[in-house]
């Protein structure tokens, strides 16, 4: 079946420095690719995403790259704060072997990002 | 704002007793989804819905089920339960994209539940 893999699993970086998590995807025929950041006691939240019309989109600290040629994403936090740790998903829409949407994501196992102050 | 709510989030069963998880959405959805989520496996589908009584089975569907008889309920149930169904439960639900395009998925606080 089809999936994403995501690294690394955990990552702990020092206040003000980029942390950067990366994600990789089966699906060809992908082309929505959320990220959810999912705090302690709490569901996840989306926080960027990115449709494979575009190869970049920023938002403030935030940035998502996508290279649809070799299948893979990544999200770029820079001058990260404390309250930049939590767990990060990245997931990727899921198609049908002719190409039609499913409504369904697919995730990966998550990034615990730990901001040392 | 989009409101998805689980009508627990700490639960204790016991091995064999039948549970119920419950989760309500507030925006016309017509999807949802229930995941299940443990540390190093992410978030894995169990079931969606994309209407009214209609369901599929996701990636771990085995000793669950659901129930949708309202739009904007969706049920999570667990036969018998048993100690491997320890785990967090989240529920999601996001709009019909148009086409070919997936939608964001809005999720619950989630449900940890216990069997002992």
């Amino acid at each position: 079946g089809e999936n994403v893999e995501q690294h690394p699993s955990t990552l702990s970086v020092q206040e003000g420095d980029s942390a950067v998590i990366k994600c990789t995807y089966s699906d060809s025929a992908s082309n929505y690719f959320p990220w959810y950041k999912q705090e302690l006691g709490k569901g996840p939240q989306l926080i960027i995403d990115i449709r494979s019309n575009v190869g970049e989109k920023k938002d403030q600290r935030i940035a998502v790259t996508l290279n649809k040629t070799a299948k893979h994403f990544s999200l770029h936090i820079t001058e990260t704060q404390p309250e930049d740790s939590a767990v990060y998903f990245c997931a990727a829409d899921l198609h049908l072997n002719y190409g039609g949407a499913t409504n369904k994501l697919i995730f990966g196992t998550g990034t615990l990002l730990a901001v040392q102050p | 704002d989009v409101k998805v709510t689980q009508s627990s989030r700490y639960l204790v069963k016991r091995t064999g007793e039948k549970v119920f998880l419950e989760c309500v959405q507030d925006m016309d959805h017509e999807n949802m989804f229930w995941y299940r989520q443990d540390p190093g496996l992410g978030l894995r589908l169990i079931y969606f819905s994309y209407d009214v009584k209609m369901k599929e089975k996701g990636d771990i569907p085995e000793g669950y089920s659901v129930s949708r008889e309202k739009k904007e309920r969706f049920s999570l149930i667990l036969e018998s339960a048993s100690t491997n169904q320890t785990s967090m439960y989240l529920c999601a639900s996001s709009f019909l994209g148009q086409g070919n395009m997936n939608t964001e998925a809005f999720f619950g606080q989630g449900t940890r539940l216990t069997v002992v």
